[in-house]
């Protein structure tokens, strides 16, 4: 089983909202990721996680918190974003930093109005 | 140098046609390539990769050629099915830091009926 899975698939929020994106797998791996893609661009990648610590901060600005409670979760934390952030944002998981083969979950399309 | 030059940016194929999407890249250190698939709306989907010590590898319909010399893969779709039309990323990393994927720009592949 290789699947990652995101909640929401959709998310509106104001610029004065706080939101949490969520993201799970159980497949023992050890390094989780959060990217953002843009239309029709590559994914960005934002953080990494390894062994539930952040290991990897891209220079994403503070509006976006990441965390790991566990070794199957990762949750990135929502707030006073920009409508350029809109976005979608991807979780992926490999089975550690130094191994191959990210897998993606589906995504959570975010729109900040 | 961390670039990785993917071409041609858009693809338009006929059913049970063959579809080449190229890669190029300068830095050398890269040691692992993966393909991935996306679809509208969807997560990227690892399609198939290849590490330098190999020149090709196939899957199904699916084959990477690897030229080490050149710094340049490529992914050949056989018998392309309407069903293959997605973007296509091609990407690469440093071994030991494979959590860091440089991608290319896409391909945008339509396989008409």
């Amino acid at each position: 089983d290789t699947e990652v899975t995101q909640t929401p698939k959709h998310l509106v929020m104001g610029m004065t909202n706080k939101k949490s994106l969520k993201c799970e797998q159980h497949m023992g791996h050890r390094a989780m990721y959060w990217y953002k893609q843009k239309a029709k661009k590559p994914p960005e990648l934002m953080f990494v996680y390894s062994y539930e610590k952040l290991s990897i901060n891209e220079s994403v600005p503070s509006r976006f918190s990441p965390e790991c409670p566990n070794s199957s979760l990762l949750n990135l934390h929502l707030h006073a974003l920009q409508p350029e952030d809109s976005a979608l944002y991807l979780c992926a998981s490999s089975q550690g930093v130094d191994r191959d083969e990210q897998y993606f979950g589906p995504g959570t399309r975010l729109t900040v109005t | 140098q961390q670039q990785v030059k993917q071409s041609p940016q858009s693809l338009i194929v006929q059913k049970g046609g063959i579809s080449i999407i190229n890669c190029a890249y300068e830095n050398t250190a890269f040691d692992y390539f993966p393909w991935y698939q996306q679809f509208p709306g969807k997560g990227p989907a690892l399609l198939i990769a290849i590490r330098p010590d190999v020149s090709e590898k196939k899957e199904g319909r699916f084959t990477i050629s690897f030229n080490k010399s050149a710094k340049q893969f490529s992914l050949h779709i056989m018998d392309s099915q309407p069903g293959d039309s997605a973007t296509y990323f091609c990407a690469a990393s440093i071994g030991g830091s494979n959590y860091k994927l440089t991608f290319g720009k896409g391909t945008l592949l339509t396989v008409n009926p």
